[in-house]
């Protein structure tokens, strides 16, 4: 089975600043990653996906990601962040399979805050 | 095209009593999805179908069930609600790539 690790469960941050929000995870064969971002009272929102190809993916709203195999990671960052980034993030997880019929393992989530 | 949609937006139940939490959606997607969300704990999958008329068990099924008898709606029905169960629910569909969640319901036992 996949598990997925987020490694800070609350980043705050300076508006302007870099930030990067770090998920690891674990599997015995390949696999597809997915970032969401949920925003206060808000369901789930896409926000970049890892299916094959390069390992840097960008994705909406600045952010972008890069998939590390050997590491098993795929990082989340945003050079620049805005008080509208404040939001929950989550990585997840899916087996790259027919047999996985699109679930999702997610991480625990993390609370990223901008402080102006 | 409205997504995913789901109905009611909150709801307070009383120890014993049942409901059911509609979902919605008009992607024509197979796949779909029924995830609780409690603080700190990410999303754990409740049960999921892969098309109308086949559904199974996710990773926490215990006091719900589903059914699926069209490629639209999934409804997950509460029996016996205990407080455990107070949580966000989360419907979502899925076109096997990536998927689609709807806004979500807010739901106390007390």
């Amino acid at each position: 089975a996949q598990s997925v690790t987020q490694l800070d469960s609350q980043v705050p941050v300076f508006e302007e600043a870099p930030v990067e929000l770090r998920c690891n995870y674990s599997s015995s064969v390949s696999v597809y990653l997915f970032w969401y971002v949920q925003y206060p009272n808000q369901g789930l929102q896409l926000l970049l996906k890892y299916l094959s190809g390069s390992t840097l993916v960008k994705g909406i709203n600045g952010f972008e990601a890069e998939f590390n195999k050997s590491q098993t990671s795929f990082h989340l960052r945003k050079p620049s962040v805005h008080i509208s980034d404040t939001a929950e993030y989550f990585c997840a997880v899916r087996i790259d399979g027919g047999t996985s019929y699109g679930k999702l393992t997610f991480g625990q989530g993390t609370i990223l805050t901008v402080h102006p | 095209n409205a997504g995913v949609t789901q109905t009611p937006k909150f709801r307070i139940l009383k120890i014993g009593q049942s409901m059911t939490l509609q979902c919605t959606q008009d992607m024509n997607h197979n796949y779909m999805y029924w995830y609780r969300q409690d603080p700190g704990m990410g999303l754990k999958l409740i049960y999921y179908s892969v098309g109308a008329g086949i559904t199974d068990k996710g990773e926490v099924p215990n006091g719900y069930n589903v059914s699926r008898s069209t490629t639209e709606d999934f409804p997950l029905r509460l029996e016996l609600a205990a407080p455990s169960q107070t949580s966000v629910y989360f419907c979502a569909s899925s076109d096997n790539y990536e998927q689609y969640f709807g806004p979500g319901t807010r739901l106390t036992v007390t």
